[in-house]
């Protein structure tokens, strides 16, 4: 166990709709980051909050967001989905602003879009 | 833009064996961070081993080593005394000094033959 904790592990659901996965990040780690991995797209990084504030954006689409509460844990929303936004979706934490030491990941969530 | 290439995607090696993982980069910046990731089955994203840019000696983590090489951009990982827990996808990962992301390579699946 990481103790970077994502839910739920496997989401399914259809075209159109809207989904919220969760992550909870590792004690004491103050920044989020959410990554997609596809296997036509490899890892992608998304986007990443530290202590409730966006840090820095990847390639996340206008369909996505995202937030960090003041409890540290984070969601990403995935809105109007596409069969291309299946994927899995990973969680990962640090203590800092920068991961100078890498990150924490969490065990993913794997969304399919039917 | 930073790139990272995996030139192998498959790679094969019998227990107890030595293996290497190649990985080349592409960056202008000075400062930054090298990582090799290692993603089994569980999908799990597990940190093996990272480089700082600025540091000469090469990094190793018991039977994990890597060979550094800055002015050709290069960064393979050696496995010694292969065990069937190695067999992953492990993934070559940078990031710039100043930057909150990691750029990943596409991977390369690593079988470890008993």
């Amino acid at each position: 166990d990481s103790g970077v904790t994502q839910t739920p592990k496997h989401l399914i659901t259809a075209t159109g709709q809207r989904v919220t996965l969760r992550c909870s990040p590792r004690s004491g780690d103050l920044s989020v980051y959410w990554y997609q991995q596809s296997l036509d797209q490899g890892l992608q990084f998304l986007i990443q909050y530290y202590n409730g504030e966006e840090r820095a954006k990847g390639n996340i689409l206008e369909r996505f967001s995202a937030q960090q509460f003041p409890d540290l844990h984070s969601e990403l929303n995935l809105s109007s989905l596409e069969l291309g936004d299946s994927a899995l979706y990973f969680c990962a934490s640090s203590v800092g602003q920068v991961a100078n030491y890498g990150y924490t990941f969490g065990s993913g969530t794997r969304l399919t879009v039917v | 833009a930073q790139t990272v290439t995996q030139s192998q995607p498959e790679m094969s090696v019998q227990e107890a064996e030595t293996v290497t993982l190649s990985c080349t980069y592409d960056t202008s910046e000075s400062d930054y961070y090298l990582f090799w990731y290692k993603q089994p089955p569980s999908r799990q994203m597990i940190l093996v081993i990272r480089q700082e840019a600025y540091k000469q000696q090469n990094a190793t983590e018991n039977r994990f080593s890597v060979n550094f090489q800055k002015a050709a951009k290069s960064f393979s990982l050696k496995i010694s005394d292969s065990q069937l827990g190695d067999a992953a996808m492990y993934f070559c990962a940078y990031r710039a000094g100043r930057s909150e992301k990691l750029v990943f390579g596409k991977g390369t699946k690593l079988t470890v033959n008993p």
